[in-house]
């Protein structure tokens, strides 16, 4: 069975920042990964993709993730925070194209001023 | 543009009470889904229809069921709401499994 853990529930970070969330896949095969970022009161948004090529992903606003199959991880980047950025992250994964995506339990980041 | 659409935005009941939500989609995927959303936890996959075949999770109440009349709707049926059936729904589409496309949610209140 494949599973997402995201370690931490909670990143406070000051604003202008770097940041890094953290997250790590557990499957015995090839797989697809996700990063969705939710607003408050709002439904998901796909921040970026890794199906397969490049293991460095960039996505919108400024973030960017690198798979790296050895240490099954697909940590998401930002290397300067803005308030805006304030919001649920999950990570996602999914095992095969005909299979669900599997969310983990999210990391809410907390832009500090 | 093409997109997901949940309504309502709110949508307050009575205990008991049956209550429906709807999607709809003008992104033509032939996958839609619906999930609950509990307060600071992942969304939980209820069910999802791959093009009219339903599929139902294991641990999915039968207080909740769904109807695709067509391509682009999808309705979500709570026959008798509980108080632990407040939630966020999130209705979400995709072609094939590929990436998941949400609606803004509809956040139901049991009173």
């Amino acid at each position: 069975a494949q599973s997402v853990t995201q370690l931490d529930s909670q990143v406070p970070v000051f604003e202008e920042a770097p940041v890094e969330l953290r997250c790590n896949y557990s499957s015995s095969v090839s797989v697809y990964l996700f990063w969705y970022v939710q607003y408050p009161n709002q439904g998901l948004q796909l921040l970026l993709k890794y199906l397969s090529g490049s293991t460095l992903v960039k996505g919108i606003n400024g973030f960017e993730a690198e798979f790296n199959k050895s240490q099954t991880s697909f940590h998401l980047r930002k290397p300067s925070v803005h308030i805006s950025d304030t919001a649920e992250y999950f990570c996602a994964v999914r095992r095969g194209r005909d299979d669900k995506i599997i969310f983990g339990k999210g990391t809410r980041l907390h832009i500090l001023p | 543009d093409a997109m997901v659409i949940q309504n309502p935005r709110y949508q307050v009941t009575q205990f008991g009470k049956p209550v429906t939500l709807s999607c709809s989609q003008t992104l033509n995927h032939n996958v839609m889904y619906w999930y609950q959303q509990k307060s600071s936890q992942a969304p939980k996959l209820l069910f999802h229809y791959y093009d009219k075949d339903f599929n139902n999770e294991a641990d999915t109440p039968d207080n909740f069921q769904s109807r695709r009349p067509n391509t682009s709707f999808c309705f979500l049926d709570i026959r008798s709401p509980g108080l632990g059936d407040a939630a966020m729904y999130l209705c979400a589409t995709s072609l094939g499994h590929n990436e998941q496309f949400f609606g803004p949610g509809t956040r139901l209140t049991v009173l």
